[in-house]
């Protein structure tokens, strides 16, 4: 089973201010997803990636989120500036793979925007 | 994008008793996936089931593709399947979840 680290766990900013979350996946998954759940609510994807390339960042914020995935591995994600509608859970999963079909996701980024 | 819901959104049992939560999907799928969420924010992987029936102890799934509905059923639950079950589902790569059943298992 994959494993994937994120962090920070926790990330109080104000309203304009700059954050970013890193998700660092231990196995060598080719497929990497950010998603923003907002309480109460499915996650929604981000971006998808697919060794360094993006395969699909048609619901990213573009004016001020911002992503990149290092050497087909570990990612990060970037605010900037931050809005109070950003409070959300940033989640980071990899997979599926041929022989899996499943997604692995990381503990997650609670992220408070005051 | 593909149109995912479950119900019920909300579920209150007392420990033992059983139930069924459902999935519908508005457009065929190769992917199908249920997720539990715990109270502390982790989605695990309960099902891959695109189609067909599989069990996990007391756990099971039913996907019927043809008529785009998933059903996940719960018997004798515990207090510790208490969280939010999600179903996501895939086309290719990107996954659509639905907004999730959230459950209560009372002692």
């Amino acid at each position: 089973e994959a494993g994937v680290a994120q962090s920070p766990r926790y990330k109080i900013i104000e309203k304009r201010q700059s954050v970013a979350f890193w998700c660092n996946p231990i196995s060598g998954h080719a497929t990497l997803y950010w998603y923003q759940q907002i309480l109460g609510q499915g996650p929604k994807l981000l971006i998808q990636f697919q060794n360094n390339g993006v395969v699909d960042d048609s619901q990213l914020p573009k004016d001020r989120f911002s992503a990149e995935r290092l050497k087909g591995v570990d990612s990060t994600l970037k605010i900037q500036p931050a809005k109070l509608e950003d409070s959300a859970v940033y989640l980071c999963a990899v997979g599926p793979l041929e022989w899996s079909h499943i997604q692995y996701f990381g503990a997650g980024t609670r992220l408070s925007v005051l | 994008g593909i149109q995912v819901e479950q119900s019920p959104p909300d579920l209150i049992l007392q420990e033992g008793a059983n139930s069924t939560l459902r999935c519908n999907f508005s457009d065929s799928v190769n992917n199908l996936q249920w997720f539990h969420q715990n109270p502390w924010g982790q989605l695990i992987n309960l099902f891959y089931i695109p189609s067909g029936t599989k069990q996990n102890g007391r756990l099971s799934a039913t996907t019927v593709a043809t008529e785009r509905y998933s059903l996940l059923y719960i018997s004798s639950s515990q207090t510790t399947d208490s969280g939010v079950y999600f179903c996501a589902v895939s086309t290719g790569n990107q996954f659509y979840f639905g907004t999730g059943t959230s459950l209560t298992v009372i002692p």
